[in-house]
């Protein structure tokens, strides 16, 4: 299966812990999003990679998260001191760079690594 | 702040009925609109892409159309079938960022 792969797909953790999520994108896509989506909602961006740099950040991605991509390849997604709020489903989509601007892309999505936090 | 709305929020119908759901944005500066649909606990599927420039789109059975001006958009479903069960969600790409929105989804439930 050559689409877009999140590692865990299910993490349950206390309050205070940390964790880290991974995203392998489609292998020939230089775009990597992070989205978080709660329960009945729709997704909520929280930041975008072209390549290894980080080019965009919500007001979401509050202190506690952090987002790396070091080699413009996987990207992990990282949550400090987690609280009850954070649980939700993170889903991480990749996209090719059509052009400058993001939103000309087509974005594919992983199937989401859900977080239960208590 | 670009908002988005989706009507309505769940929608159960017999197999072979034709159906629409509705999505709403509140800003038409936009650069194109997206349908997805979400399978539960799974990631997104895009079924339509329709950029600011063109009034509809067609793939299969689906169909989307887009009036800007009017800030809706409208995914039409023809035959529909129990496979057809998902969450279906709009999201909007603003013209100035790259923070995509996304509406909450319609819950269709399409019964054999």
């Amino acid at each position: 299966d050559t689409g877009v792969s999140q590692d865990p797909r299910h993490k349950i953790t206390k309050r205070g812990q940390n964790v880290t999520f991974r995203c392998d994108p489609i292998s020939e896509h230089n775009r990597l999003y992070w989205y978080r989506q709660t329960l009945g909602q729709g997704p909520e961006f929280l930041t975008y990679f072209q390549n290894e740099a980080q080019l965009e950040k919500s007001r979401l991605l509050s202190d506690r998260f952090s987002a790396e991509r070091p080699k413009g390849s996987f990207s992990t997604l990282e949550i400090q001191r987690t609280e009850q709020g954070d649980s939700a489903m993170y889903l991480c989509a990749s996209s090719l760079k059509g052009t400058d601007n993001p939103s000309t892309d087509t974005q594919y999505f992983g199937p989401g690594t859900r977080l239960t936090v208590l | 702040k670009q908002e988005v709305t989706q009507i309505p929020a769940a929608l159960s119908v017999p197999e072979g009925e034709n159906l629409v759901l509705n999505c709403s944005f509140t800003d038409s500066a936009i650069y194109n609109l997206q349908w997805f649909r979400q399978d539960p606990g799974k990631g997104l599927t895009s079924l339509l892409l329709i950029q600011s420039s063109q009034r509809e789109q067609t793939s299969g059975r689906l169909n989307a159309s887009l009036d800007k001006s009017s800030g809706r958009s409208t995914l039409y479903i023809a035959a529909s079938q129990p496979g057809d069960s998902a969450t279906y969600l709009c999201a909007v790409s603003p013209l100035y960022d790259n923070d995509m929105r996304f509406g909450a989804g319609t819950r269709l439930t399409v019964k054999p």
